[in-house]
């Protein structure tokens, strides 16, 4: 299987911040790397994928970058409704895997 | 907009068997892969398997002595069975769209999810 490790787990920042999470593969995916946010009690919401391609729908603030082994979720300014839990996910490989989840909150 | 809809029970009794079923409305079964992905407090974000509208299946080497997952055109519905349960296979269970481009995969639909839960 293919490993995911996210940092950091939690994060606390504040409306207008900027923001990056971090996303470490086991081994080299090229960019087959996708984004999601998880709001409480609902399903996640695809936000990037191929590392870096935005969903429509999703704002512009929201951006991803990287290939091979590290990847970066990046927020450019947070605003309230970004305040969710973030997965990264791997389709390098068939036996699909997702890191453990990054808790954004607020400060 | 393509929207979908888990069923089943939710509650499930140790070593009996969890039926799930995914109803597909606003598109179209066919075409796409559809995927169930469960996720507990112990363990995160699960992929179980995925059916292609053809039929053809691939699954979790963790759970692929316990699953099947098959589909219904007809009724634009795929579905999941998962054998021998115990508690630890307590979870939410989603039912997904695998939305794919000459190269990148990605889940792009997901159903709200159904907590089933394991016990006597």
């Amino acid at each position: 299987d293919i490993q995911m490790t996210q940092s950091p787990s939690s994060l606390s920042a504040s409306v207008g911040d900027r923001v990056t999470i971090t996303c470490r593969t086991s081994q080299s995916i090229s960019s087959y790397l996708n984004w999601y946010q998880q709001m409480p009690g609902k399903a996640p919401k695809l936000l990037i994928y191929a590392a870096s391609s935005l969903q429509s729908g999703v704002p512009s603030r929201f951006s991803g970058s990287g290939s091979g082994t590290d990847f970066t979720l990046t927020i450019s300014s947070l605003q309230p409704e970004d305040f969710a839990t973030y997965y990264c996910q791997q389709s390098y490989s068939t036996l699909y895997t997702f890191g453990q989840g990054t808790k954004l909150d607020i400060k | 907009q393509v929207q979908l809809q888990e069923s089943g029970p939710g509650l499930v009794k140790p070593s009996e068997t969890l039926s799930l079923n995914c109803t597909v409305s606003g598109g179209s079964i066919s075409t796409y892969y559809w995927t169930w992905i469960r996720q507990s407090p112990g363990k995160g974000l699960e992929w179980i398997g995925y059916v292609y509208y053809s039929g053809s299946t691939y699954y979790n080497p963790s759970l692929e002595s316990r699953v099947t997952i098959s589909v219904d055109t007809s009724k634009n519905q795929f579905s999941l069975r998962l054998s021998s349960v115990t508690a630890a296979d307590t979870a939410v269970y989603y039912c997904v769209r695998i939305s794919y481009t000459t190269t990148w995969y990605f889940f792009d639909y997901w159903g709200p999810g159904t907590l089933v839960t394991v016990s006597s």
